[in-house]
């Protein structure tokens, strides 16, 4: 069974910075590209970014909102994705997801919720 | 970047209907769309991919079709669990994606 457990969301102020973790199990995250997918309470869904396996040489993309400020990395020894948020900003408070592989969400974590305000 | 739209943005139904909803890319994506139905609270589950195949284990009452730029999403027969949001996604363009901004089906 595939788990995804985000987690590291928090309160932080506009212009912080904000590490989330995405530990996963269940199917073989060496070889799966991770996606984040984010949430604004009473809002739609938002495509983040990705990064892709070794074997793509861990190519990561972004959504224009958060590119520059936004870095997704992975860990495969810990079977871990984490999502590094700076200059973070008021309009990136949402319930942060993780999900594996795309190019469609089959399997979604919880969510982690940030929340940048002063 | 390929901007998704939804049609409508919300609407009443009553248990029984058929429904549909509408899907719109800005450009052609041929079939690289997926829809996805959300509860409150709840992650996103995924209904349907490349357009029209069905996710296994997603009720035979839903079916999605089209390609290009023009979508639908139909339930044949609206169940009381199909109370929700519903997103479409495109997985058209060079590794970014965008959903379209939802509709939600309430009841009448």
């Amino acid at each position: 069974e595939v788990q995804l457990v985000e987690s590291g969301g928090g309160l932080v102020q506009p212009g912080g910075s904000l590490k989330l973790s995405c530990a996963a199990s269940g199917f073989t995250f060496s070889g799966s590209a991770m996606h984040w997918v984010r949430q604004a309470s009473g809002k739609g869904l938002e495509w983040v970014g990705r990064i892709r396996s070794k074997a793509n040489s861990y190519a990561t993309a972004y959504a224009a909102s958060v590119k520059g400020r936004f870095t997704i990395s992975r860990d495969d020894s810990k079977n871990t994705a984490y999502l590094q948020m700076n200059s973070l900003k008021t309009e990136d408070t949402a319930v942060y997801y993780c999900t594996p592989a795309g190019p469609y969400f089959q399997h979604w974590g919880q969510g982690t919720l940030v929340t940048v305000s002063s | 970047a390929i901007r998704m739209t939804q049609s409508p943005s919300s609407f009443s139904a009553s248990t029984g209907d058929r429904v549909t909803i509408t899907c719109r890319a800005s450009q052609g994506i041929s079939s690289y769309l997926a829809w996805y139905q959300q509860k409150p609270g709840k992650a996103p589950k995924l209904l349907i991919y490349a357009a029209s195949t069905l996710q296994s284990g997603v009720p035979s009452r839903f079916s999605g079709s089209g390609s290009g730029t023009d979508f639908t999403l139909t339930i044949s027969c609206l169940q009381s669990e199909d109370f929700a949001t519903y997103y479409c996604q495109q997985y058209y363009s060079g590794g970014v994606f965008t959903f379209g901004p939802g509709t939600k089906v309430d009841i009448k």
